[in-house]
């Protein structure tokens, strides 16, 4: 079946520091890879997707590119901000080529902590 | 556009009891789906809604049950609660239309939260 692998967390930086997590996914067909982010207390926020190979979700300052050969969507951040801080979530869906439904697949998440 | 709206925000009921919990999508939406957030198992799917049918389904027990009435808005139950069923329940909507490689991304409301004593 689909699964996500995201790195473990917690990730602590200092503000203004290069984020990346990592996200590797097992899936057949052409999956729709996905970002999200979770504050305490609140539901998930997409953040960012790509829909197929080589594209580039980009939003806010993060970026993440859909590598089909290495099967990774890895998220990056070329300077965080505390406010940065919260859990992000690696998803996929729609990875079979027939049949219905947008059901997402998460990874485990990773907590970001970024500090002054 | 408003959101996507859950009711109630917090629940605490006893074991053996049973709970519905209730999600209205985006205006123009028509797929509702609902997730199970532990902090043991993370975040997983129970069931998707589009045109009042149900078209997905995770791998949960029978207990678990839903529906979508025609205006989109959808309700999940739990019957005979267990202490395991404490969770944040999310629901997601998303237009539902779904085209070969490339999919709606779904809008998640702010979660029940369930509290099983």
């Amino acid at each position: 079946g689909d699964s996500v692998t995201q790195m473990e967390g917690p990730v602590t930086l200092s503000e203004e520091a290069f984020l990346t997590i990592n996200c590797t996914y097992t899936a057949t067909g052409y999956p729709s890879l996905f970002w999200y982010v979770q504050y305490p207390g609140e539901g998930l926020q997409l953040l960012l997707k790509a829909t197929k190979a080589d594209d580039k979700g980009s939003n806010k300052g993060f970026e993440a590119t859909y590598r089909k050969e290495t099967t990774s969507f890895h998220l990056e951040k070329g300077s965080v901000q505390v406010s940065d801080s919260a859990v992000y979530f690696c998803a996929l869906s729609g990875a079979r080529l027939t049949g219905g439904g947008n059901k997402l697949t998460f990874g485990t998440g990773t907590q970001l902590k970024v500090e002054l | 556009k408003a959101g996507v709206t859950q009711t109630p925000r917090y629940l605490i009921k006893t074991r053996g009891q049973q709970v519905t919990l209730s999600c209205s999508p985006i205006s123009g939406h028509r797929s509702v789906s609902w997730y199970q957030q532990t902090p043991g198992q993370g975040l997983q799917f129970l069931f998707e809604y589009f045109s009042e049918t149900q078209r997905n389904k995770g791998n949960f027990p029978g207990r678990f049950s839903g529906r979508q009435f025609s205006n989109s808005r959808s309700e999940m139950n739990v019957s005979t609660l267990e202490l395991g069923d404490s969770a944040l329940y999310l629901c997601a909507s998303s237009p539902g239309l779904i085209i070969l490689r490339g999919r709606y991304e779904q809008y998640f409301g702010p979660g029940t939260r369930l509290t099983v004593t």
